[in-house]
């Protein structure tokens, strides 16, 4: 029973380019999280989405970042024109039933390093 | 604008003695509440949870107490061992709703 799979665990960009990042929920969920962690900091909330809908994308910067939970296949962040202040790690969390039942299950993050 | 604070970035106990971890809130809707432990370069992983209508909720070593008036938790861990080692983090919400985290505490557990 695999868990919330993230790809790519590592990924280095330079400023300008575009980083795309993907989470496999785990099977039987429906809803996806994504959350952000800068160096020194907590976890903060991105976005929320169900298959082929954002429910709350409340986190999200307003410019160059942007996901998607479509019908087939993972879910995927996309942040274009990185800059440096993007250096994170990237964490997608899932549930089965949305945020009522109150447990994420995590993925192990993506690490994005822009030069 | 942190609507969950720990404000002890890190904290260090022997082995065997009692860990105690503490997480406040400043939302007063907020109710329900969760501990999450990460180990380096791993994802956050559940402990314990807790939900508004309660005041302490136990799982084996592991205890967390809410005090709604003062807008507190806390997490009790005894006997601490060396594998509990690691950074946890608090969240709050209100059901259904998104989760708020903390900024996390690092436990050390010294052998």
């Amino acid at each position: 029973n695999a868990g919330v799979m993230q790809n790519p665990r590592h990924l280095v960009r330079r400023r300008g380019q575009e980083a795309r990042l993907r989470c496999s929920p785990m099977k039987g969920h429906s809803h996806v999280y994504w959350y952000r962690q800068l160096p020194e900091e907590g976890l903060k909330f991105m976005v929320y989405l169900q298959k082929e809908n954002i429910i709350d994308e409340s986190g999200m910067p307003k410019e160059r970042f942007s996901a998607e939970f479509p019908k087939e296949g993972p879910s995927i962040l996309r942040i274009q024109q990185v800059v440096r202040g993007d250096s994170a790690a990237y964490f997608c969390a899932s549930s089965p039933l949305g945020l009522n039942t109150g447990e994420l299950f995590f993925g192990e993050g993506s690490r994005l390093t822009v030069l | 604008d942190q609507q969950v604070k720990q404000n002890s970035p890190s904290l260090s106990v022997q082995e065997g003695r009692i860990s105690i971890l503490n997480c406040d809130y400043t939302n007063s809707m907020f109710d329900y509440f969760l501990w999450y432990k990460k180990y380096p370069a791993e994802g956050p992983t559940f402990l314990i949870s807790i939900s508004s209508i309660k005041d302490k909720n136990e799982d084996g070593r592991f205890t967390v107490f809410l005090n709604k008036s003062a807008k507190h938790l806390s997490l009790h861990i005894v006997p601490s061992q060396p594998g509990d080692s690691a950074v946890y983090f608090c969240a709050a919400s209100v059901v259904g709703n998104q989760f708020y985290f903390g900024t996390g505490t690092s436990l050390t557990v010294i052998p």
